[in-house]
Order: C-alpha cells, then sequence, then structure tokens
C-alpha cells in the first residue's frame, strides 16, 4: 500500500544535541513539507520541497535543517540552535491538485 | 501565520446528533480542506473543495464554501463515538492559475467529542 511513513514515532533529546527525523513516501509525489504541531495548535509550516535538490522555508524554519537528494525521501534535522523542539512533528506530501496527506507524526521531546 | 480559523474551539454532543463545525480564513484560496486528527497520531484527510465548488459531500459528511465570506462549514451527521477527533481546516491560498506545491495554512482546530 502506498503512504507516507515517519520514523521513529516517539524520540528524545539531550540538549545541544541534533536529531533527524526520518520521512518516506512510495505515493510518486512530487512535494513533501514538514509541520510542527504544538499542544492545542494547529500545523505551522517548517520547509517545503517541490522537487528533488531544492527546498523552501516555511513560516518557522529557523533550528531546523531539511535535504532532498531523492524524491522519496525528506529528512528533517533538528540542530541545536532550535531553542524550543519539543513538539509533534508532521510529514507530508502531494502531487499537484490532489489532497495532501500525511505521515503518522514523529513525537520529539528534550530531556 | 494562521488563516483558518475553526468555530467552535470545543463542541460535545451526543451519539446520533449532527456536529458543524465552522472555518473562516482570509485571503484568497485555491482550495480548502478538511482534516481530522486523532489524539497523538496524524492527520486524516476528509475532504477536498476547490475555489469554484460550493457544496461536497462525501459519507456522512457535508462541506459548504462561501467564498465571499471567507467561509467553510463541515458537518458530521448521525454522529458517531468514533468521531471523536480534532478536525483543522486547511486553505491553500494559491490562486487557481498558479502552480508549485501547497504550502497548506491550518487554523487551530475543533475538538469534537461524541458522547455514547
Amino acid at each position: 500500500d502506498g503512504g507516507i511513513t515517519q520514523s521513529p514515532k516517539y524520540l528524545f533529546r539531550k540538549e545541544g544535541q541534533n536529531v533527524t527525523l526520518s520521512c518516506e513516501q512510495n505515493l510518486n509525489h512530487d512535494a513533501m513539507y514538514w509541520y510542527r504541531q504544538d499542544p492545542g495548535q494547529g500545523l505551522r509550516l517548517i520547509y517545503y520541497s517541490q522537487i528533488v535538490n531544492d527546498f523552501q522555508k516555511g513560516d518557522i524554519a529557523e533550528g531546523y535543517s531539511v535535504s532532498r537528494e531523492k524524491k522519496e525521501s525528506f529528512p528533517l534535522t533538528v540542530t541545536s540552535a532550535q531553542k524550543n523542539p519539543t513538539a509533534f512533528y508532521l510529514c507530508a506530501s502531494s502531487i499537484e491538485r490532489r489532497p495532501t496527506l500525511f505521515g503518522q507524526g514523529t513525537r520529539l521531546t528534550v530531556v | 501565520s494562521q488563516q483558518g480559523e475553526e468555530d467552535p474551539q470545543a463542541l460535545s454532543i451526543q451519539e446520533g446528533e449532527n456536529a458543524t463545525m465552522n472555518c473562516s480564513y482570509k485571503t484568497s484560496i485555491n482550495n480548502l480542506q478538511w482534516y481530522r486528527q486523532n489524539s497523538g497520531r496524524g492527520l486524516v484527510h476528509l475532504i477536498l473543495i476547490r475555489s469554484n465548488e460550493r457544496e461536497k459531500h462525501s459519507g456522512r459528511l457535508r462541506v459548504t464554501l462561501d467564498t465571499s465570506k471567507k467561509s467553510s462549514s463541515l458537518l458530521i451527521t448521525a454522529s458517531r463515538a468514533a468521531d471523536t477527533a480534532s478536525y483543522f481546516c486547511a486553505t491553500d491560498p494559491r490562486f487557481s492559475f498558479q502552480g508549485g506545491s501547497e504550502k497548506l495554512v491550518f487554523g487551530k482546530g475543533t475538538k469534537l467529542t461524541v458522547n455514547p
């Protein structure tokens, strides 16, 4: 079955560490996105990518980095520069004129 | 920046009743999408309605769009306990002739509780 796979489901980060969240899709979608969700809030866009080897900043890109070396993969790195990284992270993908679909999310906690 | 604003923030009803959630937005849109999110899970896509459409149905779901008022509503008929979730509207603020990816803008959601 086609879908979007995020891993891990839960991730714990120590202060000052960089961590990478994985997102893989087998839907042949061109565009991929990373959103952040804080408790009781909607989703805010971190980064998005329309094609391989190209990506753009969203509304809250500071402290995050991404890469898009393959169409299927769009990993997100939460760097030590992100001062408040504890949140629920959602990856999504889309193709022109079709609904945007989401993965099951990764919950990141700073310990 | 959040474009969509859902109303009410929370809604509690009995099984079998209808649930109506509203969404208002600020700028012109290409389309509007409704999603459901169960606690701690990802978002499940419910319905996409384009800017030139006024109403869409999917099973027990009915979505309306009024672009003159910049508002949309989601109606769930004959609700069930399994409908308990948060519901989000998300807008794609591109004009219809623009290509490129959808950078959806989300509201804060309506938390729906359906009591058995």
